[in-house]
Order: C-alpha cells, then structure tokens, then sequence
C-alpha cells in the first residue's frame, strides 16, 4: 500500500514564526503536491512538484514556499505565519503516469495564534 | 477550463436510504474523474475513477458512479446508507495540462438512524 505520512497532525504556532510541514511518501511518486483545506472552499492546491528539485505554483501560493530536496521528501514552509494561515494542510503524491490517482496524507491542522 | 461542481453541500439520509451526491464537471478535455472520501480527522481516501474505460463504475464499499458526457454529470450512489458512510465526500477532475486535480467544495454526508 501507498503510504503518505506528515510529520505532524496537530500544530500550533504564533504569527509571525517560520514554519515547515514536512510530507513523506514511500512510494517512489515522482509528483508531489500541498493542498490547503477550509471549511465550504473544498481542497485548494497550494504548490506541486513533479521532480526533484522542481516545483509549480498551484492556486494559492502566496504566503509558501516549498522544498523537494529527496524524491520521497516535500516540505512546505510558511515563511512568517499568519492567522490566515490556519487551516488543514493535506499532502498527497502521485506516479508520473497518466493514472492521476492522487494518495493522501493524513492532514496536519495548523493553528496560526 | 476545467471546474467541478458539487450539488449540495450537506445531504442527509436515514440508514437503509439510497444514497446520491451530485458531481457536474466541466472539461475541455477528456475527463478523468474521481470521488473521494475523507472521514473526520484524517486525509482523502478513494472512493473510484473513472478513466475513460466503462462508464459505470464500481468502489469501494458499494458506492458506484456513472459518467454521463451529455449531462457532464458524475453523480455519486449508494442503494443503502449505512452510519459509517457519514463523512465528506469529494468529486474531482483532472486539470487540462494533467498535473493536477482540481477538486469540488465537498458534500457532508449526514446518516440517521
């Protein structure tokens, strides 16, 4: 089975801290990919990365920024957090064929303070 | 452009009703489309895809899907809820250049007893 794991479930942080989500998938996915999700606005995709060291601006990258140093290995980082940065972060990760089945993480729910 | 639009952002059924949450898509493509399911506190899971292959398709569970092109409608069943069904539930497709799903608002599955 595909596994998709985040470094943490719940978080909390003040404005204004550096913060880093940290996604790891043991399934040699070439593509990799953040979203963000609000209650009634659904998933929204924040970056995605189809290699190392490569990435994409999703819908909403304002605010982030991300790092894929290892294949199996995609960080997200809140350069200096804000309240309306509180939200469920999902990661989720997908083969570079033309499958486009996406597998998710479990979520970290980040508080902004 | 590709969009995804959920019907509905809270059903509600008694146990032993069928169940139906409803998908419409716009695709300037061929259309992958997929349902997931989240369950609370934890990430997406996949209910099933449709890939261009059969039009009705079967998940996991016993929820199946039907793609009609000419109603560009991906509705979402189940001939008998079950409680463990409750959660959220959302449809998505594929974007045009392939690297991502763009996902609906999501439908709340409410099961009653």
């Amino acid at each position: 089975d595909v596994k998709v794991t985040q470094s943490s479930r719940y978080l909390v942080k003040r404005t204004g801290e550096k913060v880093f989500l940290e996604c790891v998938q043991d399934m040699d996915h070439e593509n990799m990919f953040w979203y963000r999700q609000d209650p009634g606005l659904g998933l929204r995709l924040i970056y995605f990365s189809y290699d190392v060291k490569m990435k994409e601006k999703g819908d909403i990258p304002e605010g982030y920024s991300v790092s894929r140093e290892k294949k199996e290995r995609f960080s997200l980082i809140l350069e200096s957090a804000s309240t309306n940065q509180t939200s469920m972060y999902l990661c989720a990760s997908r083969t570079g064929t033309r499958n486009y089945e996406q597998y998710f993480g479990p979520g970290t729910r980040l508080t902004v303070t | 452009a590709q969009s995804v639009t959920q019907l509905g952002s809270h059903v509600s059924v008694s146990e032993g009703a069928l169940v139906l949450l409803r998908c419409n898509y716009s695709s300037s493509v061929p259309p992958y489309l997929f349902w997931y399911v989240q369950y609370p506190n934890q990430g997406l899971q996949l209910l099933l895809k449709y890939t261009s292959a059969a039009t009705l398709v079967k998940g996991i569970n016993g929820f199946e899907a039907e793609f009609k092109k000419s109603e560009t409608s991906f509705h979402l069943t189940k001939p008998s809820a079950h409680m463990s069904d409750a959660a959220e539930y959302f449809c998505a497709v594929r974007n045009q250049a392939g690297t991502a799903l763009i996902f609906g608002k999501g439908t709340t599955l409410s099961v009653s007893s």
